[in-house]
């Protein structure tokens, strides 16, 4: 079956560091690759997606490259804000599983000032 | 504004009782989808639907029921024989066919004593 693992957390970073959160995943097929963020209390928000190989999807200065070839999503940020202290998700979705999204684990991030 | 809403926020019941929690959308979606998620943990399916009157079981729905029989509405009854119902539910809606991305709603976070 389709899975995604994740770095665990928490990552701690200081504000202006760059940020690096590891993806990979498993699939039968061609999944799309998304990346959610989730705030304390909250429910997911959609921060990036691609949807075939090569595409980088970007996003509120994130960004990430679909790479078959390594089956990897990592998603990064060249400089980080203490906004960006939140739980972020890998996940993949694919057209024979039913559009059912697949998540990896969640990579706490943790700005300071 | 379109978008989806999950009431209440915060659920209380005593363990035995059968408790039902609201998800609607107003996003003209045909899929809607429930999640589990437990502290430190991804997310779980549960039940998803990808049009009225038609529901699917996720990878964990024993002890949990749904309904569809409004395009908006999608809501999720964790019964008595849900063994470990204490988490946050989040339910989710997306446009049918091809891989779409899935919008949520805030969630409900469940208390069982």
């Amino acid at each position: 079956g389709n899975s995604v693992t994740q770095m665990e957390g928490p990552v701690t970073l200081s504000e202006e560091a760059f940020l690096t959160i590891n993806c990979t995943y498993t699939a039968t097929g061609y999944p799309s690759l998304f990346w959610y963020v989730q705030y304390p209390g909250e429910g997911l928000q959609l921060l990036l997606k691609a949807t075939k190989a090569d595409d980088k999807g970007s996003n509120k200065g994130f960004e990430a490259t679909y790479r078959k070839e390594t089956t990897s999503f990592h998603l990064e940020k060249g400089s980080v804000q203490v906004s960006d202290s939140a739980v972020y998700f890998c996940a993949l979705s694919e057209k024979a599983a039913g559009n059912k999204l697949t998540f990896g684990g969640g990579t706490r991030v943790l700005v300071k000032p | 504004d379109g978008g989806i809403t999950q009431s209440p926020k915060y659920l209380f019941r005593k363990e035995g009782q059968n408790v039902t929690l609201s998800c609607e959308q107003n996003l003209n979606h045909d899929a809607m989808y429930w999640y589990r998620q437990d502290p430190g943990q991804g997310l779980r399916l549960i039940y998803y639907s990808q049009i009225v009157n038609d529901f699917q079981k996720g990878d964990i729905a024993e002890g949990y029921s749904v309904s569809r029989e409004k395009k908006e509405s999608f809501p999720l009854t964790v019964t008595s024989a849900q063994k470990n119902p204490t988490a946050f539910y989040l339910c989710a809606s997306s446009i049918s066919g091809g891989l779409r991305e899935q919008y949520f709603g805030p969630g409900t976070r469940l208390t069982v004593t």
